[in-house]
């Protein structure tokens, strides 16, 4: 069974720590994206990558960074966290192969930033 | 750019009658169009989706929409109802960037049935 796992399904932080937010895919994906998701605006695309040390910027890139170090890991990263960053953060992945753009999700991570 | 709008942030319905989602488009190409479900507490799961083949599309659990390219619609409906169809769902659109898919998600619709 194919799987998006995200390190930690709860976090609580304060303002200004640095967190980091670990997205693993299982199924050789090259495309692995960011969203967060807050009620009446559905996901917004933070980040995404379509190959290992590749990022492109979405939607809402500001205030947050990603890595990818390795093709299955896609790692967000929130320099210096505050309270607008609460959010649900979801991770997804996809393969490149036209035809078969079938985002698959991670359960998601409810960060809340004191 | 590409946008979708979902036309209600939610939808009640009584259990055992047709169900009814809208959403429109907008896109620079012929877009792929996506409809994701997201039950509480679950990931989001893909319903159906819509690759400039036939023009209606069925998905899972009795589902289906239609691409009307005059309209630039893609409405999610059901024939009849079920409780375990309350959740929220996503109309998305696909562009093309630098050769790879984005995809580009509605605010949501939130459908809740009535026993």
């Amino acid at each position: 069974d194919v799987k998006v796992t995200q390190s930690s399904r709860y976090l609580v932080k304060r303002t200004g720590e640095k967190v980091f937010l670990e997205c693993v895919q299982d199924m050789d994906h090259e495309n692995m994206f960011w969203y967060r998701q807050d009620p009446g605006l559905g996901l917004r695309l933070i980040y995404f990558s379509y190959d290992v040390k590749m990022k492109e910027k979405g939607d809402i890139p500001e205030g947050y960074s990603v890595s990818r170090e390795k093709k299955e890991r896609f790692s967000l990263i929130l320099e210096s966290a505050s309270t607008n960053q609460t959010s649900m953060y979801l991770c997804a992945s996809s393969s490149r192969r036209r035809g078969d753009e079938k985002l698959f999700f991670g359960s998601g991570t409810q960060l809340s930033v004191l | 750019a590409q946008s979708v709008t979902q036309l209600d942030s939610h939808v009640s319905v009584s259990e055992g009658t047709p169900v009814l989602l809208r959403c429109n488009y907008s896109s620079s190409y012929s877009p792929s169009l996506f409809w994701y479900v997201q039950h509480p507490n679950k990931g989001l799961q893909l319903l159906l989706k819509y690759t400039s083949a036939a023009t209606l599309v069925k998905g899972i659990n009795g589902f289906e929409a239609e691409f009307k390219k005059s309209e630039t619609s893609f409405h999610l409906t059901k024939p009849s109802a079920h409780m375990s169809d309350a959740a929220e769902y996503f109309c998305v659109v696909s562009d093309l960037f630098f050769g790879n898919e984005k995809l580009t998600f509605g605010t949501g619709t939130r459908l809740t049935i009535i026993p």
